[in-house]
């Protein structure tokens, strides 16, 4: 069965400073990875999804395939980062999502 | 654009009674997944719909119910509830299946079971 793994519950960090979430997955086809944010009182939003490849607020996240990972990196945070981060894989056929147990991340001024 | 809409925000009910939730996508989109959210258990996947039909269902009881109008928009049901059913219950909408069609959340719907 498929899996997510978001092994650190809590990541404080200081404004300025390099932060990366870690993501690990299990899944025997070719899966999909996407991360997704909460911030406080709002709706979860989509973040970023490996297929894009793409930046967005200053995050990208590669997918490793050897290693399955989908690490998200951002080289220098902000206090607007603090928020709940959730990796999730979604399997090739349909729309089922597998998430993370999350990621609370705390940017300290 | 409007945004994936639950409806109600909250609910209060009581063991053995049930519970309907309904979830609006945004325009144009056909599949319709609902998760439940809990501090102890994450996010777990619930069913998905597409077209009116059930695609694909997560490991929960029968009590949990689901379904999808001609319209696309979703209702879930929970009949005989229990404590445990204490939960945000989110909507998600996407345009088909695909990497070019990720999903998208409601505010969620918060159920709390006394």
């Amino acid at each position: 069965a498929q899996r997510v793994t978001q092994p650190e519950k809590l990541l404080s960090v200081f404004k300025g400073a390099p932060v990366e979430l870690k993501c690990n997955y299990s899944y025997s086809g070719s899966p999909e990875l996407f991360w997704y944010v909460q911030y406080s009182r709002q709706r979860l939003q989509l973040l970023l999804r490996h297929i894009s490849r793409e930046s967005i607020k200053g995050f990208t996240a590669d997918l490793n395939k050897g290693e399955t990972s989908f690490h998200l990196k951002k080289p220098f945070a902000q206090e607007e980062d603090s928020a709940m981060y959730y990796c999730a894989l979604r399997e090739a056929a349909g729309n089922k999502l597998t998430f993370g147990g999350g990621t609370r991340v705390l940017v300290k001024p | 654009k409007a945004g994936v809409t639950q409806t109600p925000r909250y609910l209060i009910k009581t063991r053995g009674q049930q519970v309907t939730l309904s979830c609006s996508p945004i325009s144009g989109h056909r599949s319709v997944s609902w998760y439940q959210q809990t501090p102890g258990q994450g996010l777990q996947f619930l069913f998905e719909y597409f077209s009116e039909t059930q695609r694909n269902k997560g490991n929960f009881p029968g009590r949990f119910s689901g379904r999808q109008f001609s319209n696309s928009r979703s209702e879930m049901n929970v009949s005989t509830l229990e404590l445990g059913d204490s939960a945000l219950y989110l909507c998600a909408s996407s345009l088909e299946q695909g990497p070019n069609s990720p999903l998208h959340f409601g505010n969620g719907t918060r159920l709390t079971v006394t």
